[in-house]
């Protein structure tokens, strides 16, 4: 079956450690984006990539970064820099991208990060 | 800023009532309009998408949209306690390659059985 694997499913980070959210897709989408969603918040976007090798800062970028060297994979990095991670992380994909998205976007199961 | 704006709730109904769900938007230039579910710790799942002025019908669920007054809405029939749930409404704004989908907050349903 064809989907978005997002791994682990809960994290825990110690203060000043950098780690890394897996997200891999075989729906053959060409964009990927990820996700932050706080406690009555919505989601709101970190970064996005349209095309291998290049990828946009979104609302939220500041101690994060990413990467898309193959078309399947755009892990996360949630660095130190980032002062609140606690947060529920989700990762989607879209077949076209800006206005000819025409389903909307799938969505990975998330991954929980927490402080510890 | 571009922006959409939902009520928190929750929104109560009892079983079998008609749950309305509303959601506004301030880009005019919005094109496509998606209304997601999101159990609680679960990842949002789409229902409904609509792109014309009008309604769009599915199942149970029926997607209204008026551009003239930025505003987009959705319809549960009959609602069940397994709609019990949060509705994000989500946006993609003017017609540019490097859009992406805007949230609301979502509101919360809860179906009383």
């Amino acid at each position: 079956d064809g989907g978005i694997t997002q791994s682990p499913k809960y994290l825990f980070r110690k203060e000043g450690q950098n780690v890394t959210l897996s997200c891999e897709q075989n729906l053959n989408h060409d964009a990927m984006y990820w996700y932050r969603q706080d406690p009555g918040q919505g989601l709101r976007l970190i970064y996005y990539s349209q095309i291998v090798n290049d990828f946009q800062k979104g609302d939220i970028a500041e101690g994060y970064s990413v990467s898309r060297e193959k078309k399947e994979s755009f892990p996360l990095t949630v660095t130190s820099a980032q002062k609140n991670p606690t947060a529920f992380y989700l990762c989607a994909s879209s077949m076209g991208t800006g206005s000819d998205v025409v389903d909307g976007y799938t969505f990975g199961s998330g991954t929980r990060l927490t402080v510890v | 800023q571009k922006e959409v704006e939902q009520n928190s709730g929750p929104l109560s109904v009892p079983e079998g009532a008609i749950a309305s769900l509303n959601c506004t938007y301030s880009d005019r230039g919005s094109q496509s309009f998606f209304w997601y579910r999101q159990y609680s710790g679960k990842s949002p799942e789409l229902i409904m998408f609509i792109y014309s002025n009008g309604d769009k019908e599915d199942g149970r669920f029926t997607a209204q949209l008026n551009k003239a007054s930025q505003y987009v809405s959705l319809l549960i029939r009959d609602s069940q306690p397994s709609d019990s749930a949060t509705y994000l409404c989500a946006v993609i704004a003017s017609n540019s390659g490097y859009s992406t989908l805007t949230f609301g907050k979502g509101t919360m349903l809860l179906v009383s059985p």
